[in-house]
């Protein structure tokens, strides 16, 4: 069946670092790929998406591409600011099955000043 | 308007209680979702409806019993929990499930929900 694994956390990085959350995905097909955010109190917000192998998706200085001979959709930011403190979840989805969306384990990112 | 809103924003009951949760959107979504959420956990889908109709019932306890009234607002009803249903419960929305479309979920910012 279709599953997300990802990296474990936390990451603790200092301001201006550079951001990998590793993601890879068990699935047949072609599931679209997606990043939420969930910044603490809050609900999940989406990053970023890909709908189909090559494609990049790119939103506030994150990008990821779906790498389909790795079965891959790695998170990255060159410079990451303390702001951008939070859980990162990835996500596999399919039109065939109703909206329903596998999450990754969520990946803690702790920026410090 | 591309916005979930979720009402109320924190929610204490005792187990003998009965409440709803509620959830709103605006953006003409023929989906919609209710998600559980333990501390530092990903969301736990609880139920899917399609085009106000239940679709997805992820074996759910009776105590909690979802209701679409039309296709903007979906509640949760909630009776006799337990403690371990404390969580922070998460709304979200789709434009067309099944249909071969990316389904990107929209959430809303959920509510946090305290059983004593």
């Amino acid at each position: 069946g279709d599953s997300v694994t990802q990296m474990e956390g936390p990451v603790t990085l200092s301001e201006e670092a550079f951001l990998t959350i590793n993601c890879t995905y068990t699935a047949t097909g072609y599931p679209s790929l997606f990043w939420y955010v969930q910044y603490p109190g809050e609900g999940l917000q989406l990053l970023l998406k890909a709908t189909k192998a090559d494609d990049k998706g790119s939103n506030k200085g994150f990008e990821a591409t779906y790498r389909k001979e790795t079965t891959s959709f790695h998170l990255e930011k060159g410079s990451v600011q303390v702001s951008d403190s939070a859980v990162y979840f990835c996500a596999l989805g399919r039109g065939s099955t109703l909206g329903r969306l596998y999450f990754g384990r969520g990946t803690q990112l702790t920026v410090w000043p | 308007d591309t916005e979930v809103t979720q009402t109320p924003k924190h929610l204490v009951m005792g187990m003998t209680n009965k409440k709803s949760l509620k959830c709103e959107q605006h953006m003409g979504h023929r989906a919609m979702y209710w998600y559980k959420q333990k501390a530092k956990k990903p969301p736990e889908l609880m139920f899917v409806y399609s085009y106000e109709k239940l679709s997805i019932n992820e074996s759910v306890p009776s105590r909690f019993s979802p209701e679409c009234p039309n296709s903007s607002l979906l509640n949760l009803h909630l009776h006799a929990l337990q403690p371990e249903d404390s969580a922070l419960y998460l709304c979200a929305s789709s434009q067309s499930p099944g249909q071969g479309v990316n389904n990107e979920q929209f959430f809303g910012p959920g509510t946090r929900l305290t059983v004593l």
